[in-house]
């Protein structure tokens, strides 16, 4: 079992809906949970971390924790055409120590 | 304010060879991890390095090694370069102050 899962995908969305992205982790040692984005041909974009059970919003994105169920998950809203890309989910155990990653799941915004 | 700068941005070394890659951490951070990621697959961590001394390593063999300078700055080495050493290679930059880790653009290493 890896120990963080994401679905590939590819998720297909139209533009102006609801993206929804989920992650679930199978360490009950990781404490804080990380979305990054990442398009093609580029390096990982930092979008949000959250360490606390339930929602943290900011902006257009909404990241989701449950530690009982040990899921993650980022919703962005009013999806854009640039929100194209893939979506790499991340687990730690302390502080900034190393980062476990999913695959990642490849998102298309459809116009 | 100067993010992550990551050098060379690409590079082809042959089988057997030993390629150095080089990493500038954002200003005011102190800690430097590195990172390998293959075509479709999500990051891999190598190590991280910490006051000039390796604090955390992830199962890679010996012949990945590194080292932090005074400045902070770090060098990742891979000695006897396999095909299978193709990939991006990512530095992330952090403090302990803070849990967000800062990627730099990578190094493409291929491997012939």
């Amino acid at each position: 079992q890896k120990e963080v899962e994401q679905n590939s995908g590819p998720l297909s969305v139209p533009e102006g809906a609801i993206a929804s992205l989920n992650c679930t982790y199978s360490d009950r040692g990781s404490q804080s949970f990380f979305w990054y984005r990442q398009y093609s041909g580029k390096s990982p974009e930092l979008i949000m971390f959250i360490y606390s059970n339930g929602d943290k919003e900011d902006g257009r994105f909404t990241a989701q924790l449950n530690k009982a169920s040990q899921y993650v998950s980022l919703l962005i809203r009013d999806s854009q055409p640039s929100d194209s890309a893939t979506y790499l989910c991340a687990a730690t155990n302390f502080g900034n120590e190393k980062l476990t990653f999913g695959t990642g799941t490849r998102l298309t915004i459809i116009p | 304010d100067a993010g992550v700068t990551q050098s060379p941005t690409h590079l082809i070394k042959t089988r057997g060879q030993q390629v150095t890659l080089r990493c500038s951490p954002k200003s005011g951070h102190d800690t430097v991890s590195w990172y390998q990621q293959a075509l479709g697959q999500g990051p891999q961590f190598i190590f991280q390095y910490y006051e000039e001394e390796e604090r955390q390593r992830g199962n890679f063999p010996d012949r990945f090694s590194g080292h932090q300078f005074p400045n902070y700055s770090s060098e990742l080495n891979v000695n006897a370069l396999l095909l299978g050493d193709s990939a991006l290679y990512l530095c992330a930059s952090s403090t302990g102050l803070s849990y967000e880790q800062y990627f730099g653009p990578g190094t493409r290493l291929t491997v012939t």
